[in-house]
């Protein structure tokens, strides 16, 4: 299984202001996704994180609102910008597993309050 | 479309069983997925199936029916750490590898 990092785990920022946070894996991951979780909600994905390639988004997020980068295999960040409190979430970096069932990993997540 | 649906809580007994009902409407279908998520925490995967059928491992046990869009999680001996979200998630193909969950199962184990 993979170890996955992510900076910060938690974060209490300002309107209108951005935030990135980061990703790091252990282990070379072709795939890595992003996911929101909502207060008492489930997990939603915001997009797929292609190295070498622009980030492939869900429907209802957009490049400009969350934009991420994947320079390499075991790294990757998402930025949120702009932010209201209605960012104000639990945001997971997670990894495929293809070598086995194809589940997925899930760094220990982001927790986001925005004032 | 995609639809998950999952019942929002369940309490149980310590030591009793308890089954989780999970059923999907998806575009595709590519696997089914269950995870456990304790508050505060990140989601750790449980179970997958992808074939009709019952898969076991240890106190936990995941069914599937592709023809019915159903699945459940069987959950024997419970402990009180098993007090947590249960997320029924799917893959549904057509070449995206992301997972759709649905909005978890609070399941609550009481002495």
């Amino acid at each position: 299984s993979a170890v996955i990092s992510q900076k910060p785990s938690r974060d209490i920022c300002q309107r209108g202001t951005s935030l990135t946070i980061q990703c790091q894996v252990d282990s070379q991951v072709t795939m890595m996704f992003w996911y929101r979780q909502q207060p008492g909600q489930s997990l939603t994905l915001i997009a797929t994180a292609n190295q070498g390639s622009e980030a492939t988004y869900e429907s209802g997020f957009v490049i400009d609102k969350f934009p991420i980068s994947r320079p390499n295999l075991t790294f990757s960040t998402l930025t949120v910008s702009n932010m209201s409190p209605e960012d104000s979430s639990i945001y997971l970096c997670s990894v495929l597993d293809r070598a086995n069932t194809g589940e997925l990993f899930f760094g220990e997540g982001s927790r986001l309050t925005v004032l | 479309g995609q639809n998950i649906d999952q019942p929002t809580e369940m309490t149980a007994t310590e030591g009793a069983i308890v089954q989780i009902n999970c059923t999907y409407q998806t575009s595709g279908f590519n696997g089914l997925f269950w995870y456990q998520q304790h508050a505060g925490e990140a989601p750790t995967f449980l179970s997958y199936n992808v074939l009709d059928g019952l898969e076991e491992k240890g106190r936990f046990s995941s069914f599937l029916s592709r023809s019915k869009g159903y699945s459940y999680l069987l959950l024997k001996e419970l402990q009180m750490k098993d007090s947590a979200s249960y997320l029924c998630a799917v893959r549904d193909g057509g070449g995206a590898d992301g997972l759709t969950f649905g909005k978890g199962t609070h399941l609550i184990i009481q002495p």
